[in-house]
């Protein structure tokens, strides 16, 4: 069975950094690319980025809004993707998700149950 | 980026009825590899979102056959054929053709 497990979320200030851990477990992590999203509260989705699999590159992408602040990466051995999130600011507060994707499908086949990150003096 | 568009924003429906929702995108969501990336996603209350239909029509695995997409370009369509209690929550459609990922507004599905 497939599961995303996000950590490291809570209350920070603004300017001030943190790292999410989303754990993986059910498949062989590496050969996937690994996503975040987020969801403010009471709002829609959003996409903040991906990292893609070791077998190409392990490069990213990034949405425009956090582009230069926050940082995707990868640990293959321990099945792990983060969030690092620098220079926080308020409109960042959310709930953040990992997803396993895109696929070859460029679909999101499975999801955490999120963390949520709240930017605040 | 594209801009996805969802209508209605709300939709009431009777148990048993059948429900659409419809996603335009502000520009075709053909990829340069032919395929159309473009997904639905459900969000039950206090839920994560779940995938439900991939590149356009294709149901993930376990999700009821009760759902159907459909649509081509820029217009698509998420149909429930019987609406039961459990598919209360929003949808989203999402696309995945152009960098950055971008959605639909949501449609809250709930029962009248």
């Amino acid at each position: 069975e497939v599961q995303l497990v996000e950590s490291g979320g809570g209350l920070v200030k603004p300017g001030r950094s943190l790292r999410l851990s989303c754990t993986a477990s059910g498949f062989t992590f590496g050969d996937y690319a690994m996503s975040w999203f987020r969801q403010a509260p009471g709002k829609g989705l959003e996409w903040v980025g991906f990292i893609r699999s070791k077998a190409y590159g392990g490069t990213t992408e990034y949405a425009a809004s956090v582009k230069g602040r926050f940082t995707i990466s990868r640990d293959d051995s321990k099945s792990i993707a983060y969030l690092q999130m620098n220079s926080l600011k308020t409109e960042d507060t959310a709930v953040y998700y990992c997803t396993r994707g895109p696929s070859s499908s460029s679909s999101f086949d499975y999801w955490g149950q999120g963390t949520l990150v709240t930017v605040s003096s | 980026d594209i801009v996805m568009t969802q209508t209605p924003l709300s939709s009431p429906v009777t148990l048993g009825q059948p429900a659409s929702i419809s996603c335009r995108s502000s520009q075709s969501l053909v990829h340069s590899d032919g395929n159309t990336y473009l997904s639905w996603l459900q969000q039950r209350p206090g839920q994560p979102p779940r995938l439900l239909i991939y590149k356009i029509s294709n149901r993930f695995s376990g999700v009821p056959d009760r759902f159907s997409g459909s649509g081509a370009g820029t217009d698509f369509t998420l149909k429930i054929s019987r609406v039961e209690a459990e598919d209360v929550g929003v949808y989203y459609c999402m696309q995945a053709t152009q960098f950055r990922y971008t959605f639909g507004q949501g449609t809250k599905l709930e029962i009248k």
